[in-house]
């Protein structure tokens, strides 16, 4: 058990809806990360807040977004669902920001399904 | 953008056979990381890697960094049945504090008993 917590498990939706994925950190851990998993892009960088703040985006789309509450609890907001959205979504947290030496551990992940 | 690329992408061994896996990139990272990934599960980090030329091990594990920060490898000694999994590796250079991982595709290891 890595210490983050995603919610929920599974997620089956339609098209054109939209939906939040929620994600916990590790206790102590400032900085929380997306990332999407398909079979055909693998895993892929989405976005990175530090502290609340935005602190770097990777390949995520417009539709997309993110933000990191006072308790540093993050949300991921993906909306006007497409079929091609259907992938792992996970969470990672670590202590710090772009400092190194302390990695990313991630959560179990969320499992979306838009049908 | 970055891009890695690892091999095999699959491999079918023996029980008890050593392993040996990597990956190569078309940019310099100054961290090199290694994740294994069970089924329905997050990866999990198995050895992180700070320095060009750092070997690092972690029991049966040994990865590399490659001196010209561009690879590493991984190799895993007597392969036991929880080594089955998906291995990947992750690259990162961090600038201005953001530090997001590039990922290989990763190695599917399935080892027959």
């Amino acid at each position: 058990d890595s210490g983050v917590t995603q919610t929920p498990k599974h997620l089956i939706t339609a098209t054109g809806q939209r939906v939040t994925l929620r994600c916990s950190p590790r206790s102590g851990d400032l900085s929380v990360y997306w990332y999407q998993q398909s079979l055909d892009q693998g895993l892929q960088f989405l976005i990175q807040y530090y502290n609340g703040e935005e602190r770097a985006k990777g390949n995520i789309l417009e539709r997309f977004s993110a933000q990191q509450f006072p308790d540093l609890h993050s949300e991921l907001n993906l909306s006007s669902l497409e079929l091609g959205d259907s992938a792992l979504y996970f969470c990672a947290s670590s202590v710090a920001s772009g400092t190194g030496g302390d990695e990313q551990y991630f959560g179990p992940g969320t499992r979306l399904t838009v049908t | 953008g970055q891009q890695l690329n690892q091999s095999p992408q699959s491999m079918f061994i023996q029980e008890g056979e050593d392993v040996s896996m990597n990956c190569t990139s078309s940019s310099i990272f100054n961290t090199w990381l290694w994740y294994k990934q069970d089924p329905g599960e997050g990866p999990v980090l198995l050895i992180a890697l700070y320095k060009a030329g750092e070997l690092t091990s972690n029991g049966r594990l040994t990865a590399q960094f490659g001196i010209t920060r561009k690879d590493s490898f991984l190799n895993i000694s007597a392969s036991i049945p929880s080594d089955v999994g998906i291995y990947f590796c992750a690259g990162r250079y961090s600038g201005g504090g953001a530090d997001g991982l590039t990922f290989g595709k990763g190695t599917h290891l399935i080892i027959q008993p």
